[in-house]
């Protein structure tokens, strides 16, 4: 149980294009979704967090209207990534946090993560 | 304010050898504490956690990690070294409630024959 996806597990794009990555809680409510970014040999830096309806919460330095997230129902969030450049080429991983169900309380489960590379 | 620091980032050990990986934190509030376990090109599967239960935490694949409130620290061990175990670690330090998790810097294991 408390199983999170990701897709797509990699993704190659040109500069100047935009790319939406998914999340999906498959067997649990996430009230609350977390986005995060991971360097190469680095550790997970949060980049926001989301609840269900309503606008996510930017942590500090993270561009709002370049790093879109909407989270429209208890078991999907998504991340768009508007004209990517090659510095935004990261792996991306979200999380999900649960109150009930399935999931541990107070657990973030994780996804397997989302490779972006932009040439 | 929290904070959590892997004393480590490398640790190498030999099969059937047991594992410490060492973390301390700080934090203003009674913590949540994780490790967290990240194969290559995996996600981040959970391995324990601490919320104020028990201070000896089990977890799965034969890990355990130790509360220690008077030495802020929250130790991972094995007492057996497996090479599927070669994966890197995070110490993960959150505020009772789950919410914003503060990782440690990760600690790889190498397991060596």
């Amino acid at each position: 149980g408390a199983v999170v996806s990701q897709h797509p597990s990699r993704v190659i794009c040109k500069s100047g294009t935009s790319v939406k990555i998914e999340c999906r809680s498959l067997d649990f409510q996430a009230t609350t979704m977390f986005w995060y970014r991971q360097f190469p040999k680095q550790s997970l830096m949060l980049m926001a967090t989301s609840n269900e309806g309503s606008k996510a919460t930017y942590e500090q330095g993270v561009e709002k209207d370049k790093f879109l997230i909407n989270h429209a129902s208890l078991t999907l969030s998504t991340l768009t990534v508007t004209s990517a450049h090659p510095e935004d080429s990261s792996f991306y991983i979200c999380s999900a946090i649960s109150f009930s169900g399935l999931a541990l309380a107070d657990t973030q489960y994780f996804g397997p993560g989302t490779r972006l590379t932009v040439l | 304010a929290q904070s959590v620091t892997q004393l480590d980032s490398h640790v190498s050990v030999s099969e059937g050898t047991p594992v410490l990986l060492r973390c301390n934190y700080s934090s203003s509030y009674s913590p949540s504490l994780f490790w967290y376990v990240q194969h290559p090109n995996k996600g981040l599967q959970l391995l324990l956690k601490y919320t104020s239960a028990a201070t000896l935490v089990k977890g799965i694949n034969g890990f355990e990690a130790e509360f220690k409130k008077s030495e802020t620290s929250f130790h991972l061990t094995k007492p057996s070294a497996h090479m599927s175990d070669a994966a890197e670690y995070f110490c993960v330090v959150t505020k009772g409630g789950g919410n914003k998790l503060t990782f440690g810097t990760g600690t790889q294991l190498k397991v060596e024959l």
